[in-house]
């Protein structure tokens, strides 16, 4: 059973636009919602983070949307850049923090210049 | 600091070989943790502590074991390797998970093992 699905596997942008990467989840006991970006041959670093008591988290050109009532939530990379190309992927946690987390399939990310 | 650190980089083992996969953190961290990951399959939590001496199964701990003697060092044991071990290896850390705060996990740099 997939606890957080992940969508789409692969995303092609052209330079200056927006990137979206979309995430579902089952479980409502989750309350930690991190972002993760990998470059190839790199473990993954931690992005962007939001807990279910806010709407939005901006970070630069990174923003978290999260949609508590339809268990959603959402990456949006504004003026994405050729050095944004990396596969990126969802999770979830229910134990406060960065526990136990729960990742998604993940999505690579190609910015064309 | 160094942060996280995994030895060795590339393993290659037979089938029903064994070996250890290092990973230690300077950072004193409290929770340590291990992955693995896949093409097409996300991180799967294998084996995690929240201390020395504490040790959990997550996601996919079948065929792994762990043990956590320092807060420093998280090694991971495949006791008799099969195919279907062949990954990528991530361990990570963080300070203890607190609902007041968001701890980042910090993630070494993997090592990509096959068994042949």
């Amino acid at each position: 059973q997939q606890q957080v699905k992940q969508s789409p596997q692969s995303l092609i942008v052209q330079k200056g636009g927006i990137s979206i990467i979309n995430c579902a989840y089952e479980n409502t006991a989750f309350d930690y919602f991190p972002w993760y970006q990998q470059f190839p041959g790199k473990g993954p670093a931690l992005l962007i983070a939001i807990r279910p008591d806010v709407s939005e988290k901006k970070e630069g050109r990174f923003t978290i949307s999260f949609n508590k009532s339809a268990k959603q939530f959402s990456l949006h990379i504004m003026d994405s850049q050729p050095g944004d190309s990396a596969t990126y992927f969802c999770a979830a946690s229910n134990q406060g923090g960065s526990e136990k987390l729960v990742f998604g399939k993940g999505t690579k990310l190609t910015v064309n210049p | 600091n160094a942060g996280v650190t995994q030895t060795p980089k590339f393993q290659v083992l037979k089938t029903g070989q064994s070996m250890t996969l290092q990973c230690a953190q300077d950072m004193n961290h409290e929770y340590m943790s291990w992955y693995r990951q896949d093409p097409g399959m996300g991180l799967r939590l294998i084996h995690y502590s929240v201390g020395a001496g504490i040790t959990d199964q997550g996601e996919v701990p079948n065929g792994y074991n762990v043990s956590r003697s320092t807060t420093e060092d998280f090694p991971l044991r495949l006791l008799s390797a099969a195919p279907s071990q062949t990954s990528v290896y991530f361990c990570a850390s963080s300070l203890y998970p607190s609902r007041d705060g968001d701890y980042e996990q910090y993630f070494g740099p993997g090592t990509r093992l096959t068994v042949t």
